[in-house]
């Protein structure tokens, strides 16, 4: 139980594109997403954190406008990355929690490899 | 604030040999620690939790971490290192009603094991 997936696995894009990443709980409501990003050979960096139905909690550094997050069902949250360039290149990796699944612990998805061109 | 320090970026083991890795935590109240494994282009796998309770968890893998309140760590350890464990370890901790659960993760420790 407690699975997640994400879509796409991996994605290339000319600069300037916008790329959307989807998270799915497959087995479980979600009622928090986090979407992290992890650079090679680095720990992950918690971009934002999302409840369902509210906006999106961002952390210190991170551009809402670049990064938009929307987490409109318990079941899935999206991350769009706008008007992408070489510098978002990076893997990203989106975790949910709910409240009726071992609610103190994060459920990982497998990552979504982005490369800007 | 809480934040997450392991030791040693990079640990190297002989195939059959103890695995220790390194985990110290800050945290103003009691905190909830995680160990997770990644393995290379892949998202990450809870190893073990400590929560509350029992000091001694025991996860998957064969591998067990003991939370040590005096010396604010949770170091993991397995007996006998296999090849399979070769992978990236990540530490973290959250705190009982903190922010959605957030976690703060350490740097990472990479395994590698040796034939």
């Amino acid at each position: 139980g407690a699975v997640v997936s994400q879509h796409p696995s991996r994605v290339i894009c000319k600069s300037g594109t916008s790329v959307k990443i989807e998270c799915r709980s497959l087995d479980f409501q979600a009622t928090t997403m986090f979407w992290y990003r992890q650079f090679p050979k680095q720990s992950l960096m918690l971009m934002a954190t999302s409840n369902e139905g509210s906006k999106a909690t961002y952390e210190q550094g991170v551009e809402k406008d670049k990064f938009l997050i929307n987490h409109a069902s318990l079941t899935l949250s999206t991350l769009t990355v706008t008007s992408a360039h070489p510098e978002d290149s990076s893997f990203y990796i989106c975790s949910a929690r709910g409240l009726a699944v071992s609610y103190n612990e994060q459920f990982f998805g497998p990552g979504t490899r982005l490369t800007v061109l | 604030a809480q934040s997450v320090t392991q030791l040693g970026s990079h640990v190297s083991v002989s195939e059959g040999a103890l695995v220790l890795l390194r985990c110290n935590y800050s945290s103003s109240v009691p905190p909830y620690l995680f160990w997770y494994v990644q393995y290379p282009n892949q998202g990450l796998q809870l190893l073990l939790k400590y929560t509350t309770g029992a000091t001694l968890v025991k996860g998957i893998n064969g591998f067990e971490a003991e939370f040590k309140k005096s010396e604010t760590s949770f170091h993991l350890t397995k007996p006998s290192a296999h090849m399979s464990d070769a992978a990236e370890y990540f530490c973290a901790v959250s705190f009982s009603g903190g922010s959605n659960y957030k976690l703060t993760f350490g740097k990472g420790t990479l395994l590698t094991v040796n034939p």
